[in-house]
C-alpha cells in the first residue's frame, strides 16, 4: 500500500490530452513540492517534473505539473506513442524522522 | 554526464545479508550538493525509497526498514553500498542507486537496477 495514491491506469489516444492524479496528505504533499518520474518499460525511472511545476531540461512542455493542497497532478497533452510508460509521483514525508514516500504508479496506455 | 552503476550477488539466501555497491563515474561522489540514496521496485510493484547518504556519513533510512538497513559511502573509490539484513522473498525486487539533488530535492541520476533475488 503506497503512501500517494494514485488511479492504476491512464489512457488516451495520440494527440489527446492524459492527467494523472496523485492524492497524499499533510505531512507530505500538503507541506512539501512534489516530483513526477516517467519510467518506460524495462528502464530506470526519469525525472520528469520537479518542485510542483518545473521541467528539467530536455523535457518537453507538452509535460505538466500542478498542486493544489494534499493532491497534484501531471498533464501530458498532444498524447504521442513513446509516452506509454509508468508514472510515479513523490514527495518528502515529514512524519517520523522523514522518509520520500512515491505512488504506486499509473500505467499510461496510448491507445 | 554523470553515471549510476549497481553491482552485487543477483541471489541470496534468505535469513542473509544483501550487499550492494553503487560506483559513481562522471563526477566526484564528494563534489555539490548531493546525497545518495537506494530505490527499490518489487516486480510489476511501485516504487520504496531505502535511505540515503551524504559525503559526510550522514544517513536517513526508511523506519520500515531501519532496522535491517546500513547505507556506507567510499568516496576514495567514489562509491557507496547497501547492507540489507536478514532477508526474506519480500526484499526480492530491482533494486536502484540515485543521486538525490538537495537544493532541487529530486532524484536526478538512477543506475540502470540490479535485480536481487532472495531465495533458497
Amino acid at each position: 500500500q503506497s503512501v500517494l495514491t494514485q488511479p492504476p491506469s491512464a489512457s488516451g489516444t495520440p494527440g489527446q490530452r492524459a492527467t494523472i492524479s496523485c492524492s497524499g496528505s499533510s505531512s507530505n504533499i500538503g507541506s512539501n513540492t512534489v516530483n513526477w518520474y516517467q519510467q518506460l518499460p524495462g528502464t530506470a525511472p526519469k525525472l520528469l517534473i520537479y518542485s510542483n511545476n518545473q521541467r528539467p531540461s530536455g523535457v518537453p512542455d507538452r509535460f505538466s505539473g500542478s498542486k493544489s493542497g494534499t493532491s497534484a497532478s501531471l498533464a501530458i497533452s498532444g498524447l504521442q506513442s513513446e509516452d506509454e510508460a509508468d508514472y510515479y509521483c513523490a514527495a518528502w514525508d515529514d512524519s517520523l524522522n522523514g522518509l520520500w514516500v512515491f505512488g504506486g504508479g499509473t500505467k499510461l496506455t496510448v491507445l | 554526464q554523470v553515471q549510476l552503476q549497481e553491482s552485487g550477488p543477483g541471489l541470496v539466501k534468505p535469513s542473509q545479508t544483501l550487499s550492494l555497491t553503487c560506483t559513481v563515474s562522471g563526477g566526484s561522489i564528494s563534489s555539490g550538493t548531493y546525497y545518495w540514496s537506494w530505490i527499490r521496485q518489487p516486480a510489476g510493484k511501485g516504487l520504496e525509497w531505502i535511505g540515503r547518504i551524504e559525503t559526510s556519513g550522514s544517513t536517513n533510512y526508511n523506519p520500515s526498514l531501519k532496522s535491517r538497513v546500513t547505507i556506507s559511502v567510499d568516496t576514495s573509490k567514489n562509491q557507496f553500498s547497501l547492507k540489507l539484513s536478514s532477508v526474506t522473498a519480500a526484499d526480492t525486487a530491482v533494486y536502484y542507486c540515485a543521486r538525490y539533488e538537495w537544493f532541487g530535492e529530486y532524484f536526478d541520476y538512477w543506475g540502470q537496477g540490479t535485480l536481487v533475488t532472495v531465495s533458497s
